[in-house]
């Protein structure tokens, strides 16, 4: 079945440390995204990426890092400059050609600094 | 991408139809009108989307105004399972990124 995967579902980071989730979707979409998303708040766009190699930053791209070497595939890196960084982070993704199209979304990363 | 407001949460009671408001009086003529639900710590999945028309799916009802300056999202019988918050998002043909408002948190009562 197609769909796009987040992983892993839990994460815990020691402070001062970078980390890296996993998103990877087989729906041959050609735009992915990130969103962060506090308790009892909507998401708030991180990144994105229409084609492979180029990404442009959303509202709170500060202290987080992408790369989409890949179409299937879009990192997000959480470095240690992202001060508050304990959110659940969701990937999603699009097929090119407009507003017509849905988003599909993965089941989310809940990071936790410890 | 243009704003849209709702109520802050919805109270329904199981088996009952349930009308969710969503105003969005800055709309562009291509702004498509897109409905997404989340339901406790997972990822929103999609509900249904219009743009002039009134639609319907398996899930759901999308009721457009004429001036296409608010809609209404129709759930004809609701679930203990469709209680969640409901995003009303309106998207472009330029734009690729969704912003997401606060939603309508929705509670269903048995």
């Amino acid at each position: 079945d197609g769909g796009i995967t987040q992983s892993p579902k839990y994460l815990f980071r020691k402070e001062g440390q970078n980390v890296t989730l996993s998103c990877e979707q087989n729906l041959n979409h050609d735009a992915m995204y990130w969103y962060r998303q506090d308790p009892g708040q909507g998401l708030r766009l991180i990144y994105y990426s229409q084609i492979v190699n180029d990404f442009q930053k959303g509202d709170i791209a500060e202290g987080y890092s992408v790369s989409r070497e890949k179409k299937e595939s879009f990192p997000l890196t959480v470095t240690s400059a992202q001060k508050n960084p304990t959110a659940f982070y969701l990937c999603a993704s699009t097929a090119w050609g407009g507003s017509g199209t849905e988003a599909f979304f993965g089941q989310g990363t809940r990071l936790t600094v410890v | 991408d243009a704003k849209t407001t709702q109520p802050n949460s919805m109270e329904s009671n199981e088996e009952e139809p349930v009308h969710l408001p969503c105003n969005h009086s800055t709309i562009s003529g291509t702004d498509y009108i897109h409905w997404y639900r989340q339901l406790p710590s997972q990822g929103p999945e999609y509900v249904i989307h219009g743009l002039t028309s009134n639609v319907n799916n398996r899930m759901a009802s999308l009721a457009i105004a004429e001036d296409r300056k608010s809609s209404t999202l129709i759930l004809h019988r609701a679930t203990l399972r469709d209680a969640a918050v409901y995003y009303c998002i309106l998207r472009d043909n330029y734009g690729q990124n969704f912003v997401f408002g606060p939603g309508t948190r929705l509670s269903v009562l048995p």
